[in-house]
């Protein structure tokens, strides 16, 4: 398998943009997670769907920000409008099942807003 | 809440050189992770830790978990410059919910 699978690595944009960033998670997998990593912040859970479902979004910063999963292949996690106080590295990571709950996390897209 | 704890959080320390890092959850649970990201990388899992008294190890790193002191330790032998990376615990609530809780990580730094 290739594992969890995110595009794009990296991704520059102006403030006020639209931003998209996409996640393959491994297929059987029916956990998904959207998390963020910051200096300041650490490792923060966004959001996490089961079986294309989101269950817990209550890490979801406000609302500019949302994410989708229209099938068990793929997910999204948009920002509109970004700021400047968006960059950061955003991983998708997935997992298998009701426990354990190893978690498989992908190379992660840097985001930089400007 | 469940809180995840790490400590040191920082650590530098030379080649050769045994050390451990600890981390206490605050609620039950027998189900701990620890996972490693090198700079600039993704989170790798490097142990998974199912039962009270579990131990698994793997060259010089060895991982154990203590479900009623509420404690996972990684113990690292003999470091070497190799091993410097950020290593977090996590641990899993267990039934409550489908997530894992992630410490804050501990960055180690190994001099030659």
């Amino acid at each position: 398998d290739a594992g969890v699978i995110q595009s794009p690595r990296h991704e520059v944009t102006e403030m006020g943009q639209e931003v998209t960033l996409r996640c393959k998670p491994i297929s059987g997998h029916d956990y998904l997670f959207w998390y963020r990593q910051t200096m300041m912040r650490g490792l923060e859970l966004l959001i996490y769907f089961n079986n294309n479902v989101p269950i817990d979004d209550s890490g979801m910063p406000e609302d500019r920000f949302s994410a989708k999963m229209p099938n068990a292949s793929f997910s999204t996690l948009k920002i509109q409008p970004s700021e400047p106080r968006d960059s950061a590295v955003y991983f998708c990571a997935s997992s298998l099942g009701r426990g354990p709950y190893e978690q498989y996390f992908g190379p992660g897209t840097r985001l930089t807003v400007t | 809440e469940l809180k995840v704890e790490q400590n040191p959080l920082f650590l530098s320390m030379q080649e050769g050189k045994n050390y451990t890092i600890y981390c206490n959850y605050s609620t039950t649970s027998d189900r701990l992770y620890w996972y490693r990201q090198d700079p600039g990388k993704s989170l790798e899992s490097l142990f998974v830790l199912l039962s009270n008294g579990a131990v698994k190890q793997e060259g010089r790193l060895m991982a154990s978990l203590d479900t009623k002191a509420r404690l996972s330790t990684l113990h690292i032998t003999a470091a070497v410059h190799d091993l410097s990376a950020t290593y977090f615990c996590a641990v899993d609530i267990m039934n409550r919910d489908d997530k894992i809780i992630f410490g804050k990580g501990t960055r180690l730094h190994i001099l030659p």
